[in-house]
């Protein structure tokens, strides 16, 4: 079945980094988007970023744009999100999520646990 | 920019009741690009509905989507005590690529 699971959050002081790694089965991973969203404690969701399957296109919200890199490793089947210059702000559960059809408007039919950002000195 | 304004914030029903929420974009949604997720307390969203009025793999039929335009509403019908959670729309298309309304909370009343 499909699965993804995040790893990689944690507590980090304010303008250090940290890097996620969403690892994914049960799909064919080089063939589909795979997005990151987030969702600080008891707010609602905010897409962050997603990569193309060959990584010829990346797109971020603009909160996050220039400070998170998304990447993707396809012989991995790993999604990865680089965070650069951590902020309050950004503390926050981080999901994967997967789109629902290659190729097609971006909905997401299956989505990680979540892992936890806290960003705090 | 489009944004997705949800209402009512909290909506009170029972259990068997059917529930009406209401997603209205800021601008017209092409081609209804929009979904519904469901979220549970501690939990990652499920998809409901996608391009507008589709049901996703699994989703019972209590579950509908209809709208268009800025307008569009998730009805379900014969709540039942898993339903009530957070319900968020979402949007694809433009710029921000993905764009979340901000929720609507259904809770036991």
């Amino acid at each position: 079945q499909v699965r993804l699971v995040e790893s990689g959050g944690g507590v980090v002081q304010p303008g250090r980094s940290l890097r996620l790694s969403c690892v994914v089965s049960g799909f064919t991973f080089s063939d589909y988007e795979v997005h990151w969203v987030r969702q600080a404690p008891g707010k609602g969701l905010e897409w962050v970023a997603v990569a193309s399957p060959a990584q010829t296109i990346k797109i971020y919200s603009d909160s996050v744009r220039g400070r998170f890199t998304i990447s993707r490793d396809n012989s991995k089947n790993t999604l990865y999100l680089q965070m650069n210059s951590l902020g309050p702000e950004d503390t926050a559960v981080y999901y994967c999520a997967k789109d629902l059809q290659p190729g097609a408007p971006d909905y997401f039919d299956y989505w990680g646990q979540g892992t936890m950002v806290t960003v705090s000195s | 920019e489009v944004v997705l304004t949800q209402s009512p914030g909290t909506l009170s029903l029972s259990p068997g009741e059917r529930a009406t929420l209401s997603c209205r974009a800021s601008q017209t949604i092409a081609n209804n690009y929009l979904a519904w997720y469901r979220q549970r307390p501690g939990q990652a969203p499920r998809l409901l509905i996608y391009g507008a009025s589709r049901r996703a793999t699994g989703i019972p039929d209590r579950f509908s989507g209809s709208g268009s335009g800025t307008d569009f509403t998730l009805t379900i019908n014969r709540l039942e005590p898993e339903d009530f959670a957070v319900y968020y729309c979402q949007y694809y298309g433009g710029s921000p690529l993905i764009t979340f309304g901000q929720g609507t909370r259904l809770e036991i009343k």
